[in-house]
């Protein structure tokens, strides 16, 4: 079946630093692939989207590129902030059966100024 | 703006007691899912509903009913609580017609305790 896996957190940053956090996925055919940040007592909500190979999805600063040979999705950005201290998770959603999607278990972000 | 809403936030339960949880969706989405969240386990999926009248089980549906009666609610309930099922729950609903490009949009979440 379909799988996410996502590097373990936490990930402890300092401001300013470079942020990556790495999610590869296991799916048949070419999914929709998703991150979604979820802040302090609140739900998921979507951060970027890619759809199909090569597509760049990006949004407040954060960039993700849909890599179909090496099966990745890895997040980052080039200066993070306190504010992006949150649960990030990856996500794929397969174009076909029952399209339900598959979640990673989410890596914490912890930025300290 | 509502979005998906959730009720209520906050439940503590005794052992053998019932309730319903409450998931209610403003954007006309196909698709309703229950989740619920464990420290160190990510989002399960509890049961989900691909349209008005239907249920589908997930990945961990042992202990929990659910029913879609109406397009825009989604109810879960327990039957008989158990300290098991002390977790945070979330509801969430994506389009149906394009699933695999729609992302999900999840209510705040219920923080049910089982003691």
């Amino acid at each position: 079946g379909d799988s996410v896996t996502q590097m373990e957190g936490p990930v402890t940053l300092s401001e300013e630093a470079f942020l990556t956090i790495n999610c590869t996925y296991t799916a048949t055919g070419y999914p929709s692939l998703f991150w979604y940040v979820q802040y302090p007592g609140e739900g998921l909500q979507l951060l970027l989207k890619a759809t199909k190979a090569d597509d760049k999805g990006s949004n407040k600063g954060f960039e993700a590129t849909y890599r179909k040979e090496t099966t990745s999705f890895h997040l980052e950005k080039g200066s993070v902030q306190v504010s992006d201290s949150a649960v990030y998770f990856c996500a794929l959603s397969p174009k076909g059966g029952s399209y339900i999607p598959t979640f990673g278990r989410g890596t914490s972000l912890i930025v300290h100024p | 703006n509502a979005g998906v809403t959730q009720t209520p936030k906050f439940r503590v339960l005794k052992t053998g007691q019932s309730m319903t949880l409450l998931c209610a969706q403003d954007m006309n989405h196909e698709y309703m899912y229950w989740y619920r969240q464990d420290p160190g386990m990510g989002l399960r999926l509890i049961h989900y509903s691909v349209g008005e009248g239907t249920t589908a089980k997930g990945e961990v549906p042992d202990g929990y009913n659910v029913s879609r009666l109406k397009k825009q609610n989604f109810l879960l309930g327990l039957e008989s609580a158990a300290p098991s099922q002390t977790s945070v729950y979330f509801c969430a609903s994506s389009y149906g017609t394009a699933a695999y490009n729609s992302p999900l949009h999840f209510g705040n979440g219920t923080r049910l305790t089982v003691t």
